[in-house]
């Protein structure tokens, strides 16, 4: 099984529809990251955590919410999406060396 | 400022050569990580290699080595004996600071590589 694991993989939602991605872990790390890639381009990070009470803002936060539930899951949350949020949304952990492990990442489409 | 440069875009190797993809990056802190990924056109994101600001010798896993300049600030990936699974895009990151602490990685723009058969 996956040590990352997001859901769903695809999604496609109309303007305005609220919408979450989950992320789940099994690698026991504290650290949880999420992402967006839009076409062509790197990621940049929307929020991160390092715990379930340490949650922090990153470079594109607006538009999004985050609720860490436990160690292992941290999820995602768009409020009222809207069209240029069309991108791919990769969750991530990371060990004490940074190293960041990602999930396979959701495909949202935005109409 | 851009911390994290990748100037190729693209690029193509024949089967079995070797590959260097670039990677430069700008920061004051004496204390950082550089790290690269890989991305299949499946689109996960799989970890490579890593090298520590302070790592005396050029990591290496596998088929793939880090070329660190650190007075050039570069981090080249060089990737040997190319395979096709090797087409993919590549991905840069740098982690401003000592490890264990925000643990943020700032991305590159990516190169996609193209292994010809």
């Amino acid at each position: 099984d996956a040590d990352v694991t997001q859901t769903p993989r695809n999604r496609i939602t109309k303007t305005g529809k609220r919408i979450m991605l989950e992320c789940s872990q099994t690698k026991g790390h504290d650290r949880m990251y999420w992402y967006r890639q839009d076409p062509g381009l790197g990621l940049q990070l929307i929020y991160y955590s390092f715990d379930v009470k340490d949650i922090n803002k990153g470079e594109i936060s607006d538009g999004y919410s985050v609720s860490r539930q436990a160690q292992a899951k941290f999820s995602l949350s768009l409020e009222s999406a809207i069209p240029n949020q069309t991108a791919l949304y990769f969750c991530a952990t990371s060990d004490p060396t940074d190293t960041q492990y990602f999930g396979p990442g959701t495909r949202l489409t935005v109409l | 400022a851009q911390k994290i440069t990748q100037t190729q875009p693209g690029m193509f190797v024949q089967e079995k050569e070797a590959v260097t993809l670039d990677c430069t990056y700008d920061t004051s802190d004496p204390s950082y990580g550089l790290f690269w990924y890989k991305q299949p056109s499946s689109g996960e994101m799989i970890f490579l290699i890593y090298q520590g600001s302070y790592d005396q010798q050029n990591a290496t896993e596998g088929r793939y080595s880090l070329n660190f300049q650190k007075a050039r600030k570069s981090a080249n990936l060089v990737i040997s004996a190319s395979q096709l699974g090797d087409s993919a895009m590549y991905f840069c990151a740098m982690r401003e600071g000592f490890s264990g602490n925000t643990g943020k990685l700032i991305f590159g723009q990516g190169t996609t590589l193209q292994v010809k058969p």
